[in-house]
C-alpha cells in the first residue's frame, strides 16, 4: 500500500519561501499524477497544483505566480516551493496521488503538514 | 471557479440510523465527483468517485448519487467508525474545487 509523508518546515516569516517534500514509499512515482493540496483553519481544502512523473505541471491560477511543484523520480518524491508566503497561507498542506485514470480524484493522501506564517 | 457547496454543516445522528448528505456545485460537472472521509489526525480517504462508484475496500453501507449539479452521499445504518468529516470534491475546467465538509457526529 502506498504511503505519503510530508516534510519540512513548520515556521516560516512572512516574505520567505515555502519548502515542502512528499516522499511516496509503497509505489513508483512513475506513471501517476501527483498534487499538493492545503487547508487554511476553519476553511476548505484548497487545490495548489499538480505534477505528473514526467515533469508536466498545472497549477491553480491565483498561485501560479509564486508556485513551482517539481518531481525527483530517482528518490520517488515531489516538492512544492510557495514564494513569498503571508499569513494566508498558513495552512495544513497535503501531498497527495491522483488514481490512475481518469486522475479527476485523489486515492492515496498524506497525513499533513502544519505550516505557519508568523512574524 | 465551481464552487461546491456542502449542507448542512453539522449532522448529529445516533448509531444505527441512516444518513443523507448533500454536496451542490455552482454549475454542472456531469459526475465528475469524489466524496472523502477524515477522521481527526488523519489523512482524507476516498469514498466514492465518479458521483456513484464505490472505492476498494469501502463498505456497502456507503453510495453516492446524483450528477449535474446535485449530489449525495448515504450512509445506510451508521457505524462509530463512520463518525466524521466528509467532503466532496469535484473536477472541472481543469481544477479541482473541494465542499468545505460536512461533520457527523454522534447524538
Amino acid at each position: 500500500q502506498v504511503h505519503l509523508q510530508e516534510s519540512g518546515p513548520g515556521l516560516l516569516k512572512p516574505s520567505e519561501t515555502l519548502s515542502l517534500t512528499c516522499t511516496v514509499s509503497g509505489g513508483s512515482i512513475s506513471g501517476l499524477y501527483w498534487s499538493w493540496i492545503r487547508q487554511s483553519p476553519g476553511q476548505g481544502k484548497q487545490w495548489i497544483g499538480y505534477v505528473f512523473y514526467s515533469g508536466e505541471t498545472h497549477y491553480y491560477p491565483s498561485l501560479r505566480s509564486r508556485v513551482t511543484i517539481s518531481v525527483d523520480s530517482s528518490r520517488n518524491q515531489f516538492s512544492l516551493t510557495l514564494t513569498s508566503v503571508t499569513a494566508a497561507d498558513t495552512a495544513t498542506y497535503y501531498c497527495a496521488r491522483h488514481n490512475q485514470w481518469p486522475p479527476h480524484w485523489f486515492d492515496s493522501w498524506g497525513q499533513g503538514a502544519l505550516v505557519t506564517v508568523s512574524s | 471557479d465551481i464552487v461546491m457547496t456542502q449542507s448542512p454543516a453539522t449532522l448529529s445522528v445516533s448509531p444505527g440510523e441512516g444518513v443523507t448528505l448533500s454536496c451542490r456545485a455552482s454549475q454542472s460537472i456531469d459526475t465528475n465527483l469524489a466524496w472523502y472521509q477524515q477522521k481527526p489526525h488523519q489523512s482524507p480517504r476516498l469514498l466514492i468517485y465518479g458521483a456513484s462508484t464505490r472505492a476498494t475496500g469501502v463498505p456497502a453501507r456507503f453510495s453516492g448519487s446524483g450528477s449535474g449539479t446535485e449530489f449525495a452521499l448515504t450512509i445506510s445504518s451508521l457505524q462509530s467508525q463512520d463518525f466524521a468529516i466528509y467532503f466532496c470534491q469535484q473536477y472541472g475546467n481543469g481544477l479541482y474545487t473541494f465542499g468545505q465538509g460536512t461533520k457527523v457526529e454522534i447524538k
